[in-house]
């Protein structure tokens, strides 16, 4: 059985520009998590979908960022327009329901120039 | 408010030496503790979880943790490393069961032959 794959795996782009993040998670998951790991520091939740209703999404840093997750199957996270501070690497993870194990993806690293 | 502090950025030990990584948590209530590791390239893989149940948790790859409440405190341990137990090593607290975790920011464990 396949695991959580993201993509793209790394992400270069210059402050200003948009970049999608895509998650696709373990068929039948209708949880769906995003994490963010900023420079070595510790991972930090972002938000929450049960299949494609956002459940919790208290950690998204502001506006900029728009995740979706668009008939309860893969997710994409938007940053428009990304600055500095949003490098780092993005996990996403899945899990069947709540009690669950969270699976999670290798994640993508984003540098933002 | 929920926390995790991990002792230690970067451990190194010599293969056959046993392994100790620190955490220190913090939450409001009775929480749930995991363990995750995370290998070059790959995603977080649940090491072990502590549920209210034992407080002594063993897990994959001969690790076990310990479970203190006086000291608030889910240390990572194992007898013997072995080089493949070369990897970053997560602790996390959760309020509900594998739901919106609140990690630390990682200790990287190095395994000199």
């Amino acid at each position: 059985e396949a695991g959580v794959t993201q993509f793209p795996s790394h992400s270069v782009i210059e402050k200003g520009q948009t970049v999608t993040l895509r998650c696709d998670p373990i068929s039948g998951h209708d949880n769906l998590y995003w994490y963010r790991r900023v420079m070595g520091k510790e991972i930090k939740f972002l938000l929450h979908f049960v299949k494609e209703s956002k459940q919790d999404e208290s950690g998204m840093p502001n506006n900029r960022f728009l995740a979706e997750r668009t008939g309860g199957t893969y997710s994409t996270l938007k940053v428009q327009p990304a600055e500095l501070e949003d490098s780092g690497v993005y996990f996403c993870a899945s899990s069947q329901d709540l009690l669950s194990e969270q699976f999670f993806g290798p994640g993508t690293r984003l540098t933002v120039l | 408010a929920q926390s995790v502090t991990q002792l230690g950025s970067h451990v190194s030990v010599s293969e056959g030496a046993l392994v100790l990584l620190r955490c220190n948590y913090s939450s409001s209530v009775p929480p749930y503790l995991f363990w995750y590791v995370q290998y070059p390239n790959q995603g977080l893989q649940l090491l072990l979880k502590y549920t209210s149940a034992a407080t002594l948790v063993k897990g994959i790859n001969g690790f076990e943790a310990e479970f203190k409440k006086s000291e608030t405190s889910f240390h990572l341990t194992k007898p013997s490393a072995h080089m493949s137990d070369a990897a970053e090593y997560f602790c996390a607290v959760s309020l509900y069961n594998f739901n919106k975790f609140y990690f630390g920011s990682g200790t990287k464990l190095n395994v000199k032959p």
